[in-house]
């Protein structure tokens, strides 16, 4: 299957600070990448949809002003936490698909990326 | 897309199949069903998917019943590492369509 890789796979930071986490599509471009975020025993919550050139699409509830998202080429996409605070603290996941044939879509997922807000 | 109902967890014991059933009585004619797990602190993992007849591949089978109500994956001699959260998702495939996770089956497999 296709890969996906995120860098850091695991970041602590103060309170306040920006953290940036990558999201790359390792063996196929993709116009088109999900971030998603997952609290501990809870499952995936979509966050905003990147999308490569233009604006990224946010999750009601999800404010673009603190998740930036940048999708600046088909292979690469980052969100950036910005003044994260400990409520922000989440295994954040992105994910691509290969295909833009209907039929054969099927996302691929990172490894994720472990937030630790302190 | 169209909503599933999974059982929260579910034991098999090793080598054994394990069958997790799904049930998605309100999908439409042109959603598939799509199977992903996820092992605990990765990203979701890409079992298999189909839209009305059955399939398999080198990790599970895909049972889909004539009415597209139900379906059930089937992992066929299951170990130790096939312990996951699995996800049934329905879903229109259209080129930048995301998937929208329900609460899984916990499938624990045991020596």
């Amino acid at each position: 299957g296709a890969v996906v890789s995120q860098h850091p796979s695991w970041v602590i930071c103060k309170s306040g600070t920006s953290v940036k986490i990558e999201c790359r599509s390792l063996d196929f471009q993709a116009t088109t990448m999900f971030w998603y975020r997952q609290f501990p025993k809870q499952s995936l919550m979509l966050m905003a949809t990147s999308n490569e050139g233009s604006k990224a699409t946010y999750e009601q509830g999800v404010e673009k002003d603190k998740f930036l998202i940048n999708h600046a080429s088909l292979t690469l996409s980052t969100l950036t936490v910005t003044s994260a605070h400990p409520e922000d603290s989440s295994f954040y996941i992105c994910s691509a698909s290969p295909s833009i044939v209907a039929s054969t879509d099927t996302q691929y997922f990172g490894p994720g990326t472990r937030l630790t807000v302190l | 897309d169209a909503k599933t109902t999974q059982p929260p967890s579910m034991d098999c014991a090793e080598g054994r199949a394990a069958n997790l059933p799904c049930n998605h009585s309100t999908i439409s004619g042109n959603e598939y069903v799509y199977w992903y797990r996820q092992i605990h602190s990765q990203g979701p993992q890409y079992i298999i998917h189909g839209l009305k007849n059955n399939e398999t591949n080198e990790m599970a089978s895909l049972i889909i019943t004539e009415d597209r109500k139900s379906s059930t994956l089937i992992l066929p001699h299951a170990t130790l590492r096939d312990t996951a959260v699995y996800y049934c998702i329905v879903r229109v495939v259209w080129a930048g369509n995301m998937l929208t996770f329900g609460g899984g089956t916990r499938l624990m497999v045991k020596p």
